[in-house]
């Protein structure tokens, strides 16, 4: 099936570094990638869709300066965390869309396996 | 998208089957119902989707109500690696938005 490679699993910066994140789409291409934030025992939280060659477009309260997207080609969707601060320790997740096949329709949609990051 | 609404916690008994409901009474026409679930500090994993009819596969068996407003995911041996986060989502397919869930513990 359709697989998300998601790295690095985890990251620990220093407060005012930048962190990237990175996303690929193994043996598809992912023409629209998700991005979601999820803080302990709470759900995901959805910061921004990225379409390939394109611009995000992010949810609202999500800083676009902070959180830079970059999806620029099927298989590849960066975030990178701006000037990092302890606030933004959170668990990070990507995911991809792709039209599922058979009868039924829709979308399946698979996730990354995540990158916890804290800045310290 | 449509709200869900789940109960905020389950415990089921391994080997026993796990009915997990969900309501969404808004849902449109053209809304799918997804299920998905999260292992603690893990990417969410598919488990199975619907529009009208219901649905199994391999992992659960998804019953959507005639009228559609509500859904029962079915997990139909639970084991106790299926103690998760399952998360019921309706939308047409343009993006999925997490709900809180319902944190199922499978219990020996």
């Amino acid at each position: 099936g359709a697989v998300v490679s998601q790295h690095p699993s985890w990251v620990i910066c220093k407060s005012g570094t930048s962190v990237k994140i990175e996303c690929r789409s193994l043996d598809f291409q992912a023409t629209t990638m998700f991005w979601y934030r999820q803080f302990p025992k709470q759900s995901l939280m959805l910061m921004a869709t990225s379409n390939e060659g394109s611009k995000a477009t992010y949810e609202q309260g999500v800083e676009k300066d902070k959180f830079l997207i970059n999806h620029a080609s099927l298989t590849l969707s960066t975030l990178t965390v701006t000037s990092a601060h302890p606030e933004d320790s959170s668990f990070y997740i990507c995911s991809a869309s792709i039209r599922a096949g058979g009868a039924l329709g829709g979308y399946g949609y698979t996730f990354g396996s995540g990158t916890r990051l804290t800045v310290v | 998208d449509a709200k869900t609404t789940q109960p905020t916690s389950m415990d089921c008994a391994e080997g026993r089957a796990a009915n997990l409901p969900c309501n969404h009474s808004t849902i449109s026409g053209n809304e799918y119902v997804y299920w998905y679930r999260q292992i603690h500090s893990q990417g969410p994993q598919y488990i199975i989707h619907g529009l009208k009819n219901n649905e199994t596969n391999e992992m659960a068996s998804l019953i959507i109500t005639e009228d559609r407003k509500s859904s029962t995911l079915i997990l139909p041996h639970a084991t106790l690696r299926d103690t998760a986060v399952y998360y019921c989502i309706v939308t047409p397919g343009n993006m999925l938005t997490f709900g809180g869930g319902t944190r199922l513990m499978v219990k020996p």
